[in-house]
């Protein structure tokens, strides 16, 4: 899997959109950037994923280049339960042996801000 | 669904004893992951199941660690002899095949003293 590069920490006023950055400059293809959080003494949280179009949920939007060498996790309206370590996660997904397992980094510690 | 359900939520344990971790999976996932997290190496998969198989456990840190899933809505890790350096928080995770993202538990903070 592709490696990928965050900020270690990144402050946000509430009520701001929170922009989270990812460097993945050797994404295959074939692989898709999933952003996972975790907010403080829980297990880690999916918030969203997408392959080369741009997605928005209920969460988050993710905003990824059209090289597909970076992307950007958007919660548009932050709130203090967003506090939280991001996690951009790069993987091929599919139903093969070995390509179901997500490897986390260091992530991205987001504050915000009352 | 109540979610992938660890237990127990702490555990304090002596060096050399024997711990068994728990978990039940979301009904119908047919992925088991198991994590381990510490301060020093974050978030580290240590095994996972396709089908109750162990398919990759190459992040099995030695032989003192063991996993097992007997059934598709069981699984247990296993530290035997346990040390000082297994403390950390240990997730168990789960996946069906839609949507295909994994759901973690709140997971089981290990001590060992």
């Amino acid at each position: 899997d592709a490696k990928t590069t965050q900020p270690t920490s990144m402050d946000c006023a509430e009520g701001r959109a929170a922009n989270l950055p990812c460097n993945h400059s050797t994404i295959s293809g074939n692989e898709y950037v999933y952003w996972y959080r975790q907010i403080h003494s829980q297990g880690p949280q999916y918030i969203i994923h997408g392959l080369k179009n741009n997605e928005t949920n209920e969460m988050a939007s993710l905003i990824i280049t059209e090289d597909r060498k970076s992307s950007t996790l958007i919660l548009p309206h932050a709130t203090l339960r967003d506090t939280a370590v991001y996690y951009c996660i790069v993987r091929v997904a599919g139903t093969d042996f070995g390509n179901e397992k997500l490897t986390f980094g260091t992530g991205t510690r987001l504050t915000i801000i009352p | 669904d109540a979610g992938v359900i660890q237990s127990p939520r702490h555990e304090v344990t002596e060096m050399g004893q024997e711990v068994t971790l728990r978990c039940k999976p979301i009904s119908g996932h047919d992925y088991l992951f198991w994590y381990r997290q510490t301060m020093m190496r974050g978030l580290e998969l240590l095994i996972y199941f396709n089908n109750n198989v162990p398919i990759d456990d190459s992040g099995m840190p030695e032989d003192r660690f063991s996993a097992k899933m007997p059934n598709a809505s069981f699984s247990t890790l296993k530290i035997q002899p346990s040390e000082p350096r297994d403390s950390a928080v240990y997730f168990c995770a789960s996946k069906g095949s839609e949507p295909r993202r994994a759901f973690f538990g709140q997971g089981t903070r290990l001590t060992v003293v």
